[in-house]
């Protein structure tokens, strides 16, 4: 069975431009949270979705937003690119929106900002 | 602030040394305390601890949850130059109606041979 896929790998952005990450989850999985990796740090809660609703949102700008398709998969989108919204971004699925022990994690896509 | 707090935030060992890396956490409405293991993108699951002093076993790793110290430690035994990774810790718990994951800066742990 395919894990959770990310989309795409790597991509480089300007600043003030827009860009917009995908994930699909495992199949069956309900509930997709996404997470911000800045190196050196441990991932930042950003959303969760579940059943495409908002079921959780950390500190970030209103410049993110995501949302949840109907079959599950998720895209993130955020705005107005700042050098500082370089980072790792990884996607999480899982059968509910509170098991996170059985929260599996996709390979991430690297946005580099410049 | 910091809610989850991980330490030391590297080391370096020797193939065949025993390491702890410890974590403790400062949240209301505790529900589980989560290791995780990274070594080049997707962290990769290794133990959930929800009851204090249940120890959680899975070959030469083992973890232990202290609910009154709000902390737990990840021992790894007879270290393997593939233990070399980054250890995150994370802190489940209630936020109202949902629930949030937060994640320690993590340990980067290099095994020599």
């Amino acid at each position: 069975d395919a894990g959770v896929t990310q989309s795409p790998t790597h991509l480089i952005k300007t600043r003030g431009q827009q860009v917009t990450l995908r994930c699909s989850p495992i199949s069956g999985h309900k509930s997709v949270s996404w997470y911000q990796q800045v190196l050196g740090q441990g991932p930042q809660f950003i959303f969760q979705y579940y059943e495409k609703e908002e079921r959780g949102r950390g500190n970030f700008p209103d410049r993110f937003s995501a949302r949840q398709f109907p079959n599950y998969s998720s895209e993130l989108n955020v705005n107005a690119l700042l050098l500082g919204d370089s980072a790792l971004y990884l996607c999480a699925s899982s059968l509910l929106t509170g098991s996170v022990n059985e929260q599996y994690f996709g390979p991430g896509t690297r946005l580099t900002v410049t | 602030e910091d809610k989850v707090v991980q330490s030391p935030l590297s080391l370096v060992v020797h193939e065949g040394d025993t390491v702890t890396l410890n974590c403790s956490y400062e949240v209301t409405n505790f529900r589980s305390l989560l290791w995780y293991k990274q070594e080049k993108k997707a962290p990769t699951f290794l133990f959930m601890l929800t009851s204090s002093g249940i120890e959680k076993k899975s070959g030469r790793l083992s973890s232990i949850l202290d609910k009154k110290e709000l902390s737990s430690i990840l021992n790894i035994t007879a270290t393997q130059t593939g233990d070399s990774a980054i250890y995150l810790c994370a802190v489940h718990y209630y936020t109202g109606a949902n629930s949030k994951l937060t994640f320690g800066k993590g340990i980067t742990l290099s095994v020599r041979p």
